[in-house]
């Protein structure tokens, strides 16, 4: 049974930091997205990854994927209060073509 | 142009009550997924229609749950004689083509359900 987990579930930083949200996943997967909410709001896409060693970067937020390690990282590069929003990974199951497994999710809180 | 959209935004009932949440992709958005989000917790998958067709429903909780799509385009979410524990955030999902490996999925903002 595929299961993701994010850590930490709650971050709380100063802007102008970095820093890195985990995603672990406990079986193979060929694809992980991230999103992400703010309150009250739609989820909203990030990234997608779909193969062992990809990165993709937009603005300060740089996401990583090790397929060998069932691992994805997100990065923070010199954080900025308007990147507060609770970010998810979801990863695919490669049984389903649909199916999408999701992490509890991060809440980032950055104080000006 | 406009986003998947849902109503009503929320929705507060009575225990034993039945509700009907619906949703409206992206036009010509072939693919519909819903899911429930509870607090604190990441989304939990439900049921996804390729066109009018829902080929897998395992993931609807109960028999109290049902969805249904007509005309390719809008989806309703029906959930029987409601429970405290269906109380959540019901997330409707739209993408252009049939799923597949890196097909982004659209959100609309969720219909808030509180089961008193």
């Amino acid at each position: 049974e595929l299961k993701v987990e994010q850590n930490p579930l709650f971050l709380s930083m100063q802007e102008g930091k970095n820093y890195t949200i985990y995603c672990n996943y406990s079986t193979t997967s060929d694809r992980l997205y991230w999103y992400r909410q703010d309150p009250g709001k739609s989820l909203e896409s990030l990234f997608v990854l779909l193969s062992n060693g990809a990165v993709k970067q937009e603005g300060r937020l740089m996401a990583s994927l090790d397929t060998k390690a069932r691992l994805s990282t997100l990065h923070i590069t010199a954080a900025v209060h308007d990147l507060s929003a609770t970010y998810f990974c979801a990863v695919g199951r490669v049984d389903s073509n649909y199916q999408l497994i999701w992490g509890a999710g991060t809440k980032l809180i950055i104080k000006p | 142009g406009a986003g998947v959209s849902q109503s009503p935004s929320n929705k507060v009932t009575e225990k034993g009550k039945d509700v009907e949440l619906r949703c409206d992709p992206i036009s010509g958005h072939t693919a519909l997924y819903w899911y429930r989000q509870r607090l604190g917790q990441g989304l939990e998958f439900l049921i996804y229609f390729q066109g009018n067709s829902a080929p897998d429903k395992s993931g609807l909780p109960s028999d109290r749950f049902s969805a249904e799509r007509t005309g390719e385009s809008v989806s309703t979410l029906t959930i029987q004689r409601t429970q405290q524990e269906d109380s959540a955030v019901y997330l409707c999902a739209s993408s252009p083509q049939a799923a597949g490996v890196g097909e982004t999925q659209y959100f609309g903002p969720g219909t808030r359900l509180l089961v008193l």
